[in-house]
């Protein structure tokens, strides 16, 4: 079975853009999330989505953004970049949230500079 | 804040055991503890997780005190692919994992 996938794998942008990334989670996963990781903060949790429903978001300003399609596989969005946004971004998947003991499985990240 | 703390630091020789410890005194009922690791800018990798037995994979084998107050992650013959950040993290299954800052493990040769 296919694990998670992210694309693109790396990434170059400038100040004031924006970008768009892409998750694609392991087949049967239902629930997909997302985490910033810098050197400075570490791992942090930026939102999860179920049902193409946000259900979970966590400390970002509202630049962040996501969304999941029917099909499970999920996008999220940064306006307005800034030079802290250059960052490593994960996408987790689990069948679905609420069951105790579940999995998230990780992607290989997108990797993003901010210029 | 993550409710797990781990030492910074270790080192473990290649081909011997490496014995990664995790408090987590504050631990619920319904709370498991997890191990995932990290390889230099790749995406974290799930290890192993348990909510009181001790449990075994392919990987490695996690054992849980009787108070679960703490847990001691066991790579039975390190090799220098395990070098990594070791992360502890004890979550319902119903909330966002929190990362802390990990162990970071380095198999010598």
């Amino acid at each position: 079975k296919a694990g998670v996938t992210q694309t693109p794998r790396y990434l170059i942008k400038t100040r004031g853009q924006q970008v768009t990334l892409s998750c694609s989670p392991i087949s049967g996963h239902r629930s997909v999330s997302w985490y910033q990781q810098t050197p400075g903060q570490g791992l942090q949790f930026l939102f999860e989505y179920f049902s193409e429903t946000q259900r979970n978001k966590g400390n970002f300003p509202g630049r962040f953004s996501g969304r999941q399609f029917s099909n499970s596989r999920s996008e999220m969005n940064v306006s307005t970049l800034e030079l802290g946004d250059s960052a490593l971004y994960l996408c987790a998947s689990s069948l679905q949230p609420g069951i105790r003991g579940e999995t998230q499985y990780f992607g290989p990240g997108t990797r993003l500079l901010v210029l | 804040d993550a409710k797990t703390t781990q030492p910074p630091s270790m080192d473990c020789a290649e081909g011997r055991a490496a014995n990664l410890p995790c408090n987590h005194s504050t631990i619920s009922g319904n709370e498991y503890v997890y191990w995932y690791r990290q390889i230099h800018s790749q995406g974290p990798q799930y290890i192993i997780h348990g909510l009181k037995n001790n449990e075994t994979n392919e990987m490695a084998s996690l054992i849980i005190t009787e108070d679960r107050k703490s847990s001691t992650l066991i790579l039975p013959h390190a090799t220098l692919r395990d070098t990594a950040v070791y992360y502890c993290i004890v979550n319902s299954g119903n909330t966002p994992l929190v990362f802390g800052k990990g162990t970071r493990l380095s198999v010598i040769a």
